[in-house]
Parts: C-alpha cells; structure tokens; sequence
C-alpha cells in the first residue's frame, strides 16, 4: 500500500518551545489530517486541511498542506506537558473510505 | 458525547485460538474500521465497512475475518491466533462522506503466545 514517511520518529520538548513536524507522501491526496493520540486512548482528530497550501490552526497548533499535495507539516507553539503523545499524520483520497497514516512521532518531555 | 468502545482493553491468547474482538458505536455511523498500530508503522488498515453485512478489506487484511450483523457493532475475528498478530487493535467509525474524520476506541493490547 502507500506509506507516508513522518519525522521525525521523536522528541523531546521543553515548555516553551516551539516544534514542527512534517510528513511526506509518493502519491497525492485530497486531504491531509493530524491526529493526537495520549496513553491510553485512541487518536483523536486534530485538524483537517482540504486544498493546497491551505494553513489552518487549532489553537496552539498549526498545520499547512503542501502545495504538491504529497506533505504536510504540523507545529506546536509554546510547548506544554500535556503536548505529549503520538501525532500522526493521515492522508484521504478522494474517493473511498480509507485513510493512509504515517509512523507517527512521539512527543516526549524533557527530562 | 460521541462514543467508540471496545470489549476489552487487554487480552493474552495462546497460539492457534480463535480471538474476538467487538467494537461499537452509538454515534449510528454508518463506516467502522480495524487497525492495527505497530511502533514505527503507524495504523494499518485491516478491514472496514460501510454497512450492515458489508466489508471490504484493507491494506492487511491476511489472517483476520470481520462481520457487522448490527450497524452499531464491527467485530474482527483472529480464526488461529499467531505470534506475530501481537499488537494493538484499534476499531474507528465515521459518517459516510467524512471518512476522513474518524472516532477511534481506546484499542485493545493483544498478547498472543
């Protein structure tokens, strides 16, 4: 099947601190989506992004979709404890039901 | 509140048992899923469905089974659980249209050994 390559796999974050994420695709899709998943729990939907070059934010988070169609990036701005988890990115085709989702980065606190 | 729940949150299955996996929704979402989360490989798509009695496979769809009798439940079937089926299982639903914006259940950690 397709595969989304995210990076990167992990890090660590100090409060404050700003930190981006991207994820980059061989094919094209029709939607990019980010998704948030804590310990415990399933993903949940961050933001959705439905043409090029679109930016969108969601409070702290910002996330743009590429003007190839084939990226997208997600930053956090001003780090806090409770950014930590698993961020994925997904891409949509336009037609069907599936989405194809990237390896995911894991967010952690510095120690 | 939307929900997604699934039967159990963790389960040990010795090799060659068959494993069920229930999954329900009471948001009357018409698409549900199977994924399977690995680390490093992100969800992989292992079945979805878009109504009653109906499926199609998705990405790895090897060695598992799925039914939905009932609109609200999406069951996934290990028919000979194997080692390497170890992992989270992961059941989502959408509303038809929006299969981008799914709801997911908590998963369930599968130990099979």
């Amino acid at each position: 099947g397709q595969q989304l390559n995210q990076s990167p796999q992990s890090m660590f974050i100090q409060e404050g601190e700003d930190v981006s994420m991207n994820c980059t695709s061989s094919s094209i899709f029709n939607t990019w989506l980010w998704y948030k998943q804590e310990p415990g729990e399933g993903p949940v939907l961050l933001i959705a992004l439905y043409k090029a070059g679109e930016l969108t934010s969601n409070g702290r988070l910002t996330a743009q979709f590429g003007i190839t169609r084939k990226d997208s990036f997600l930053n956090i701005s001003a780090s806090i404890p409770s950014d930590v988890g698993i961020y994925f990115c997904a891409g949509h085709e336009a037609a069907g039901n599936k989405l194809t989702f990237g390896g995911g980065t894991r967010v952690l606190v510095k120690p | 509140d939307v929900k997604v729940t699934q039967s159990s949150r963790y389960l040990v299955k010795r090799t060659g048992e068959k494993v069920f996996l229930e999954c329900v929704q009471d948001m009357d979402h018409e698409n549900m899923f199977w994924y399977r989360q690995d680390p490093g490989l992100g969800l992989r798509l292992i079945y979805f469905s878009y109504d009653v009695k109906m499926k199609e496979k998705g990405d790895i769809p090897e060695g598992y089974s799925v039914s939905r009798e009932k609109k609200e439940r999406f069951s996934l079937i290990l028919e000979s659980a194997s080692t390497n089926q170890t992992s989270m299982y992961l059941c989502a639903s959408s509303v038809i249209g929006r299969s981008y914006e799914q709801y997911f259940g908590p998963g369930t950690r599968l130990t099979v050994t």
